[in-house]
């Protein structure tokens, strides 16, 4: 069974930083492209970033490009997302994706953690 | 980048009903493989239902089907069960960007 387990999750200032992770397990993470996607609190869904299967490729929406690292470690199962220079409009339940490559969907999601900037 | 708007934002119909949902595209999407759709229900993650604008993922039942291509694509659900009263995305890839509609909500009537 597919787990996407996040944490990392919670308040911090404007202008903080946080490093969200996300552990993977119950299929081939190696061979998976992965994603963030994001939920403000009463809204939609949105796109945050996606890295490729060895991280020779990653892509961020323009609203955190510059901000936001995304990153992996295939030898522990995990995914990062570092976020920086936080402000409000990045409050939002934070989603781990499995997907984002050469699958453009995204067939797996995580529980999400929760981050507040406050 | 490419804008998916859903419609309608909200459908009320009663268990048993067929419920149409419309996802169009600002652009040409260039490959009906690159449109999927997505339940969520309420305090949930979002989960795949609908990928390559047809294809159900794994464990979704036939009552859920997805058609379309180009610029507008439909998501039917041909009886409603309890269960599928939520919220549905669609969501497209183009040009190494992925977007999402903003969502219908399929509430009880």
């Amino acid at each position: 069974e597919v787990q996407l387990l996040e944490s990392g999750g919670g308040l911090v200032q404007p202008g903080g930083s946080l490093r969200l992770s996300c552990a993977a397990s119950g299929f081939a993470f190696t061979n998976s492209a992965m994603s963030w996607v994001r939920q403000a609190p009463g809204k939609g869904l949105e796109w945050v970033s996606s890295i490729s299967l060895v991280s020779d490729s990653t892509y961020y929406a323009d609203s955190v490009k510059g901000r936001f690292t995304i990153s992996r470690d295939n030898s522990k199962n995990t995914l990062y997302l570092r976020m920086d220079r936080l402000t409000a409009d990045d409050t939002a339940i934070y989603y781990c994706a499995k997907g984002g490559g050469v699958k453009p969907h995204f067939d797996n999601w995580g529980r999400g953690t929760r981050v507040t900037v406050s | 980048e490419i804008v998916l708007t859903q419609s309608p934002g909200t459908l009320s119909l009663s268990p048993g009903e067929r419920a149409t949902l419309s996802c169009r595209a600002s652009q040409n999407i260039s490959s009906s493989y690159y449109l999927a759709w997505y339940q969520q229900k309420a305090g949930q993650a979002p989960s795949l239902l609908i990928y390559g604008a047809s294809s159900r993922a794994t464990g979704i039942p036939d009552r859920f089907s997805g058609s379309g291509s180009g610029t507008d694509f439909t998501l039917t659900i041909s009886r409603l069960e309890p269960e599928d009263f939520a919220v549905y995305y669609c969501q497209q890839y183009g040009r190494s960007r992925w977007t999402f509609g903003q969502g219908t909500k399929v509430e009880i009537k």
